[in-house]
């Protein structure tokens, strides 16, 4: 079974500076897929990038970039410039062929004004 | 284009009683999920449909939990007898990997509270 590892419940920073949300994973499979999802307070799970484990190039969207280490089984978030919008919840997530999404246990992430 | 609509957004039970909610997923999305979110914790799918049929129920309380999708559109998700560790958020999403890929579209969730 694949398990997805965020060690960081908590983090806080302030507006405009860059941060690195951590998250590991476990699976014996070659093919998959990883993703970074948000959720605002009160607010509906988006998406915020995605990574095909194929491919070696690590994703970007816009202030958002992943550092994808597939031999060591990890997969960062990068935010720049971070903004007031950026608080949130953030998941890290697993899928492999069958659609289902396995997510870790969360980042609290605060931007301070 | 319209989004997930989950409903009710909020509901408070009491032990052994009974609960419906209900999922409506973007138009034309062939794939419909029901996940749980305890608090503190990442969600946990409890079904997956594909149209109107179920790909994976693995982890689905079947004891007390049933859910549907009868026409391959809307889904209704039951919980008869509720438990106290059953007050979380349930969340529906939806995807069509032809117009999106792997993506999945969350509705705003329900949030179950029971006493």
């Amino acid at each position: 079974a694949q398990t997805v590892t965020q060690s960081q419940p908590e983090m806080s920073v302030q507006e405009a500076e860059t941060v690195t949300l951590s998250c590991t994973y476990d699976t014996s499979e070659n093919n998959y897929y990883l993703f970074w999802y948000k959720q605002p307070p009160s607010r509906q799970m988006i998406l915020v990038i995605r990574q095909e484990a194929y491919k070696q190039q690590n994703a970007t969207e816009n202030r958002f970039s992943v550092n994808f280490q597939k031999a060591a089984k990890s997969f960062s978030l990068k935010i720049s410039d971070s903004q007031l919008g950026d608080t949130a919840m953030y998941f890290c997530a697993f899928m492999f062929r069958n659609e289902k999404l396995t997510f870790g246990t969360g980042t609290r992430l605060t931007i301070i004004p | 284009e319209a989004g997930v609509a989950q409903s009710p957004r909020y509901k408070i039970i009491e032990k052994r009683q009974s609960v419906a909610f209900w999922c409506n997923p973007i138009s034309g999305h062939a794939t419909l999920y029901w996940y749980q979110q305890i608090l503190g914790q990442g969600p946990k799918l409890l079904i997956q449909f594909q149209n109107n049929g179920v790909v994976d129920d693995s982890q689905l309380p079947k004891d007390r939990f049933s859910a549907e999708r009868l026409k391959g559109v809307d889904s209704t998700l039951k919980i008869q007898p509720a438990k106290l560790e059953d007050s979380a958020v349930y969340l529906c999403a939806s995807s069509s990997y032809l117009t999106s890929g792997h993506e999945q579209f969350f509705g705003p969730g329900t949030r179950l509270t029971v006493l």
